[in-house]
């Protein structure tokens, strides 16, 4: 199996922030990585795949980079509504997620 | 409108089983491949199976291989699972997801609520 670790587990900026999270994978994975939110209470809602492809509909605030085993995921303006808790997961091999990283406003 | 609404969950003894569903709208459902994806209470997310839009091709995490059976209905545009031999770690919210292309795995683009399993004497 593949292995995601996603860093920091958890964070807490301020409105209008940037902020970033990695996610590294237990071995070269090309760049098929997805990122997801999950809003407390909600089901996961896709927001970038393919490491850095935009979901439709998805605010251009959201970002993703990266292909082999590193990759990021960056909110440019952190907003109220992105408390969520995110996760990468990765299909080159079955489907893995990372634990997620839990996003807080100060 | 693309919808995915999951039935099914509930109480059930240690070793027993239990058969999920989901029915699909809104999309050309035998087109794509589809997941179910659990989250355990307080924990995160973990992909259990899927099917290719066929039917022809399923995958297990080894975590329910042997156990849990993954299938479709494509006249009628639903998605079972079903789960035997239940263990107490299976307890979790189950999603059914839908595959963002023709592939078989890749993203899960549309969630449904999910529907939630107990496992408990």
């Amino acid at each position: 199996d593949i292995q995601l670790t996603q860093s920091p587990s958890s964070l807490s900026a301020s409105v209008g922030d940037s902020i970033t999270i990695t996610c590294q994978a237990s071995q070269d994975i090309s760049d098929y990585l997805n990122w997801y939110q999950q809003r407390p209470g909600k089901a996961p809602r896709l927001l970038i795949y393919d490491a850095s492809t935009l979901e439709t509909g998805v605010p251009s605030r959201f970002s993703g980079s990266g292909s082999g085993t590193d990759f990021t995921f960056t909110i440019s303006s952190l907003q109220p509504e992105d408390i969520a808790t995110y996760y990468c997961q990765q299909y080159d091999s079955l489907p893995t997620f990372g634990p997620g990283t839990k996003v807080d406003i100060k | 409108e693309v919808q995915l609404v999951e039935s099914g969950g509930g109480l059930v003894q240690p070793g027993g089983s239990l058969r999920l569903s989901c029915a699909a709208s809104g999309f050309t459902f035998n087109s794509y491949a589809m997941s179910w994806v659990r989250q355990a209470p307080g924990k995160g997310l973990e992909w259990v199976s899927a099917m290719s839009g066929s039917g022809g091709s399923t995958y297990y995490a080894d975590s329910v291989k042997g156990r849990f059976t993954i299938f479709r209905d494509n006249s009628k545009n639903a998605l079972f699972l079903q789960m035997n031999s239940l263990r107490a770690e299976d307890t979790a919210l189950y999603y059914c997801t839908k595959g963002l292309t023709l592939m078989a795995i890749d993203a899960f683009d549309i969630w449904g609520r999910g529907t939630m399993v107990i496992v408990s004497s």
